[in-house]
């Protein structure tokens, strides 16, 4: 049984498009985030979302719009995507403060 | 700001061998914690093993064992009987232990473990 998952997998695109990446979790976390992993292998944190409250929203360009329907699910909307856009994106997850659980990975690729 | 140093950006190790991860951070939190993850080729991240600052009692989750060492802020990663599957990036990573607020990973820059048969 998948605990978080991604979709898609990978994700390939030409510069200006929109484009959604979307994550859910059935382990019954409350809390949700999203990271990028650059060229480089660094992972930073994004955006952090508490029973569908965002809770951080790090220096991110506003092209970059997280959506949180429901605490299992936490979508991130990318409009007019730009090269410096590509990276893998994790989604994770994790019950208030305990241990996150991160999710297979999206490979994003701007064209 | 709260910040995590790998200064090996790689390691490598003989299988069956015993290997030390470094890992370094700074804080100026009194209550946190740390992890390690694995990033293998696949991508996907794997939690290896969690300490709480609080704990003076290392970590260990089989073949995996830590060295916190709070005072000098230092938490290391000990893999003993190394396997081919031990592969992978391996990234240190800080957590402050606040309510309701930041409950943000700061990851290190990571270490490339290659184990060679």
């Amino acid at each position: 049984d998948t605990a978080v998952s991604q979709t898609p997998k990978y994700l390939v695109t030409q510069m200006g498009n929109d484009k959604s990446i979307k994550c859910e979790q059935n382990l019954g976390h409350d809390t949700m985030y999203w990271y990028k992993q650059d060229s480089k292998k660094f992972l930073k944190i994004m955006f952090s979302y508490n029973n569908k409250e965002l809770i951080i929203n790090e220096t991110v360009p506003n092209r970059f719009s997280p959506k949180s329907p429901d605490k299992a699910h936490l979508n991130l909307h990318i409009n007019s995507l730009e090269l410096g856009d590509s990276a893998v994106y994790f989604c994770a997850s994790s019950r208030h403060t305990d241990t996150q659980y991160f999710g297979p990975g999206t490979r994003l690729t701007v064209l | 700001a709260q910040t995590v140093t790998q200064s090996q950006p790689e390691m490598s190790v003989q299988e069956a061998e015993t290997v030390t991860l470094s890992c370094t951070y700074d804080t100026s939190e009194s209550d946190y914690y740390l992890f390690w993850y694995k990033q293998p080729p696949s991508r996907q991240m794997i939690l290896v093993i969690r300490q709480e600052a609080y704990k003076q009692q290392n970590a260990t989750e089989n073949r995996f064992s830590v060295n916190f060492q709070k005072a000098a802020k230092s938490f290391s990663l000990k893999i003993s009987d190394s396997q081919l599957g031990d592969a992978a990036m391996y990234f240190c990573a800080y957590r402050p232990h606040t309510q309701g607020g930041s409950e943000k990973l700061v990851f290190g820059k990571g270490t490339k473990l290659t184990v060679n048969p």
